[in-house]
């Protein structure tokens, strides 16, 4: 076990709406990435977070935003979905370090999200 | 052109077989390699770690990496069923703050 965990373990929603998905890393955790992985496809960077703020980001729209909290918590946030944001949703964190990618990244289990 | 290529598969050997797995890159910044492993409906779990060329052991699992010729290689001795599973490979450059991912291979050992 990796000790990230996050929720909701799936979701179903409709073209147009707005999910909000939910990481949570170990103490001391303060580096977090989220990654899209598309049915069938390695996962793909969305953005990550150090210390509160973003630190890098990869080419997703705005529409996708994300937020952490001191709590080593996170939130992934896609407004306006479409039926190509339906994927497996997955969060990473890294103990310490400055969020770079040379510290091991520690997956959750992921949210599996079908937008209809 | 994508920038890690890995051959989907499937991929089914008998247990004990000795499994191949195989990615090319196109960028010449990656430094990190890694390997993950990653079993239906879970998240992926990392294998092996490796800076720059070279080999590394773990066990049954050795990786290697040819940055001449962009190639990473995962080898796995004495097959397990417990080994089925996707293995991806993930690289990334020098001060980058993110994974880049092949595709994965599916992989069935059969008892």
């Amino acid at each position: 076990e990796t000790g990230v965990t996050q929720s909701p373990t799936h979701l179903i929603k409709t073209r147009g709406q707005q999910v909000t998905l939910r990481c949570s890393s170990q103490s001391g955790h303060n580096t977090v990435s989220w990654y899209q992985q598309a049915l069938g496809q390695g996962p793909q960077f969305i953005f990550q977070y150090y210390r509160e703020e973003e630190n890098g980001r990869g080419n997703f729209p705005p529409r996708f935003s994300g937020l952490q909290f001191p709590n080593y918590s996170s939130e992934l946030n896609v407004n306006a979905l479409e039926l190509d944001d339906s994927a497996l949703y997955l969060c990473a964190t890294q103990l310490g370090g400055s969020g770079t990618s040379t510290d091991t990244q520690y997956f959750g289990p992921g949210t599996r999200l079908t937008v209809l | 052109q994508k920038e890690v290529e890995q051959d989907p598969g499937p991929l089914s050997v008998p247990e004990g077989a000795i499994v191949s797995l195989n990615c090319t890159y196109s960028n010449s910044a990656f430094q990190y390699f890694m390997w993950y492993r990653q079993y239906s409906r879970k998240g992926p779990e990392l294998l092996m770690y490796t800076y720059s060329s070279g080999n590394k052991e773990d066990g049954r699992f050795t990786a290697q990496v040819d940055k001449s010729s962009k190639y990473i290689s995962l080898f796995i001795r004495d097959s397990q069923p417990s080994d089925s599973a996707t293995y991806l490979c993930a690289m990334s450059a020098t001060g980058a703050n993110n994974l880049f991912f092949g595709t994965g291979t599916r992989l069935t050992v059969i008892p």
